[in-house]
């Protein structure tokens, strides 16, 4: 019944590793986003794909590629990760009006 | 640019108060606004959705109102219940696509 589900739920690497979360959607919808909570538990775009197109691209270091398969699926892949992108990295999806998150993966950078 | 506001940054009230949540914007032109629950370590959960056409929603004990014109919405939340303790995020829809999210409301409800 998960509509937006996300994996890892929880990821603890070292400085300088490649990691990939992975987002999927059962909901059908056409457009998934990634969401960036900083530790004052401020959200913020970071990506947006229609139909595995990107259409939103914040201020975001190159770092950061987001990858879309299919409609249903968006993965973030962070290269050379940082202390800075310690965080919780949410997913979202929509079909028109409304959102729905996904469960987040706390991301923290040793 | 849009800016989101939201005030009171956290609120402690003893269960059973109604209460408001309020969330302030700065561009009138949204296309709509919603409402989140977010409990510790957890994800966002959807409470309330108000296009840009409606002035409110109401959902159980929650009621949501939207005024562009002055750049406001609020959360009503009757009857508290300490189940009802978490932090409240309002995001508004400035296209299609983008949410800009306003600071969130940290609510303790005591029983």
């Amino acid at each position: 019944d998960t509509a937006v589900s996300q994996t890892p739920k929880y990821l603890v690497t070292q400085m300088g590793n490649d990691k990939s979360i992975k987002c999927e959607q059962n909901l059908g919808h056409d457009t998934m986003y990634w969401y960036k909570q900083d530790s004052k538990k401020f959200l913020k775009i970071m990506f947006s794909y229609n139909n595995k197109e990107l259409i939103i691209n914040e201020t975001v270091p190159n770092r950061f590629s987001p990858k879309s398969p299919d409609k249903a699926h968006l993965n973030l892949h962070i290269n050379s990760l940082e202390l800075g992108d310690s965080a919780v990295y949410f997913c979202a999806s929509s079909q028109g009006q409304g959102k729905y998150f996904g469960p987040g993966t706390r991301l923290l950078v040793l | 640019k849009q800016e989101v506001t939201q005030i009171p940054a956290a609120l402690s009230v003893p269960e059973g108060e109604n209460l408001v949540l309020n969330c302030s914007f700065t561009d009138s032109a949204i296309y709509n606004l919603q409402w989140f629950r977010q409990d510790p370590g957890k994800g966002l959960t959807s409470l309330l959705l108000i296009q840009s056409s409606q002035r409110e929603q109401t959902s159980g004990r929650l009621n949501a109102s939207l005024d562009k014109s002055s750049g406001r919405s609020t959360l009503y939340i009757a009857a508290s219940q300490p189940g009802d303790s978490a932090t409240y995020l309002c995001a508004v829809g400035g296209g299609t696509y983008k949410y800009i999210f306003g600071t969130g409301t940290r609510l303790k409800v005591l029983a």
